[in-house]
């Protein structure tokens, strides 16, 4: 069974441009999260998907930040404009049904210059 | 790798040697633990959980304690390996999220 996966692996980009991740969860889990660790911080939770719905964003630091899963199968989130401060790793998990046992993948590391 | 620039205590130990990694949680509402590894370059490896009625979990060379009472949590890995050698992060559940230690690297001196 494939586990998460993310892409790209690594984006660099400027200050003020676009970028777009991607996350597929595992098959068959409804539930989808978006954590992110910055520069010399702890890994922090951003949002949570229940199928198509956002059921809890709470973390997401401002609004250049959007995450969408439209059809409830895989995720996008985008920086728009990006800022110096958004560099770091960002993952992606995700869960079956009601279990609390999330499963990560290998996250996107961003580089905003 | 990813702890760049994370400042992360280290435990330094022998191979063949027992690990023992602690971590303390803040939320006393938290009902459900989980213990990741993280090697570089790559996201963080489920390796065991516990819920919160419970105090002990065995796996396959890892154990997870857990005391309710002061909030701390440790994770043991007995005859540690090289392959062992990574950033261990606790997690403890608040709602459906999960609230995350700063990690501890782990070092294994063949």
């Amino acid at each position: 069974e494939a586990g998460v996966t993310q892409f790209p692996s690594h984006s660099v980009i400027e200050k003020g441009q676009t970028v777009t991740l991607r996350c597929d969860p595992i098959s068959g889990h409804d539930n989808l999260y978006w954590y992110r660790r910055v520069m010399g911080k702890e890994i922090k939770f951003l949002l949570h998907f229940v199928k198509e719905s956002k059921q809890d964003e709470s973390g997401m630091p401002n609004n250049r930040f959007l995450a969408e899963r439209t059809g409830g199968t895989y995720s996008t989130l985008k920086v728009q404009p990006a800022e110096l401060e958004d560099s770091g790793v960002y993952f992606c998990a995700s869960s079956q049904g009601l279990q609390l046992r999330q499963y990560f993948g290998p996250g996107t590391r961003l580089t905003v210059t | 790798g990813e702890s760049v620039g994370l400042h992360l205590p280290t435990l330094s130990v022998q191979e063949g040697d027992n690990s023992i990694i602690n971590c303390a949680y803040s939320n006393s509402a938290s009902d459900y633990f989980i213990w990741y590894k993280q090697e570089s370059g790559k996201g963080p490896q489920f390796i065991i959980d516990i819920r919160s009625n419970m105090d002990k979990r065995q796996g396959q060379r890892v154990t997870v304690l857990l005391n309710k009472t002061v909030k701390h949590l440790s994770l043991q890995i007995a005859a540690t390996q090289p392959g062992d050698s990574a950033v261990y992060f606790c997690a403890e559940n608040a709602g459906n999220m999960l609230t995350f230690g700063g990690g501890t690297r782990l070092m294994v001196k063949p």
